[in-house]
C-alpha cells in the first residue's frame, strides 16, 4: 500500500511552458485534493474532486486545470507557467462517510510527498 | 465560511519539556473533524492527531494530546516530553464531513537541546 504518490519530485519550468503533476492513490479514497504551499505559508486549495468525473475549484484555481477519470488518479495541469506558480504542490486524498457511518469513518487527509516547482 | 487561526507563528520548547500550540476556528456547523498535522523540513505532511467534534473526550496519541473546547471553538495541541524530532511546522485543520479542508497558517516549533 503506497498511499499517495506524486511525480515528479522536483521540476524547473520556463515561463510559458506547460506541465502535468501526477498524483495517484491506492487507498480507494473518493476525495482527492491539490494544494499549493508558498514559502513560509500554509496550504491553499487549488482544486478538489469528490469522485471520478467530478471536480471543483478551490481557493486558488487560476492557471490550473484538473481531471479525474479514475478513482486513483488526479493530475494537475499547469498551462502557460508563470513565476507566481513557483511553489510546493501537495496532493492529498481522503475517504468520506456520511455522518454516523460505521467502520473506518475517518475523514483524515493523506498527503503525498509534494512536488517542488520553480518557474523561471 | 470556516476559518482556522493559529495565533503563534513561532514557539520554542526545551527538550523533555511540555509545549502547547493554540488553534481556534470559526464554524456554524455542529459536526466536524479537527486535525493537527506536522510538517518537518522534508515538507511531508504527517497527521499527528484528529478529533471528532461529537466526542467530548479529548484525543490522545502517545505524547500528543488535545484540549478540545467546543463552545469556545478552541483546539490546542499539547506535546509532552518534547523531542528534537518534534521540531516542525504544525498546522491545525478543520473539516465538516465535506470536501473542504481548511488549514491554519501554521506554528513553527523549535526544540532546544
Amino acid at each position: 500500500n503506497a498511499g499517495v504518490t506524486q511525480t515528479p519530485k522536483f521540476r524547473i519550468l520556463k515561463i510559458g511552458q506547460s506541465m502535468t503533476l501526477q498524483c495517484t492513490q491506492d487507498m480507494n479514497h473518493n476525495y482527492m485534493y491539490w494544494y499549493r504551499q508558498d514559502p513560509g505559508m500554509g496550504l491553499k486549495l487549488i482544486y478538489y474532486s469528490v469522485g471520478a468525473g467530478i471536480t471543483d475549484k478551490g481557493e486558488v484555481p487560476n492557471g490550473y486545470n484538473v481531471s479525474r477519470s479514475t478513482t486513483e488518479d488526479f493530475p494537475l495541469r499547469l498551462e502557460l507557467a508563470a513565476p507566481s506558480q513557483t511553489s510546493v504542490y501537495f496532493c492529498a486524498s481522503s475517504y468520506s462517510l456520511p455522518v454516523g457511518g460505521s467502520g473506518d469513518s475517518t475523514d483524515t487527509q493523506y498527503f503525498g510527498p509534494g512536488t517542488r516547482l520553480t518557474v523561471l | 465560511a470556516q476559518t482556522v487561526t493559529q495565533s503563534q507563528p513561532e514557539m520554542s520548547v526545551q527538550e523533555a519539556e511540555t509545549v502547547t500550540l493554540s488553534c481556534t476556528y470559526d464554524t456554524s456547523e455542529s459536526d466536524y473533524y479537527l486535525f493537527w498535522y506536522k510538517q518537518p523540513p522534508s515538507r511531508q505532511m504527517i497527521l499527528v492527531i484528529r478529533q471528532e467534534a461529537y466526542k467530548q473526550q479529548n484525543a490522545t496519541e502517545n505524547r500528543f494530546s488535545v484540549n478540545f473546547q467546543k463552545a469556545a471553538k478552541s483546539f490546542s495541541l499539547k506535546i509532552s516530553d518534547s523531542q528534537l524530532g518534534d521540531a516542525a511546522m504544525y498546522f491545525c485543520a478543520y473539516n465538516n464531513y465535506g470536501q473542504n479542508f481548511v488549514f491554519g497558517p501554521g506554528t513553527r516549533l523549535s526544540v532546544l537541546p
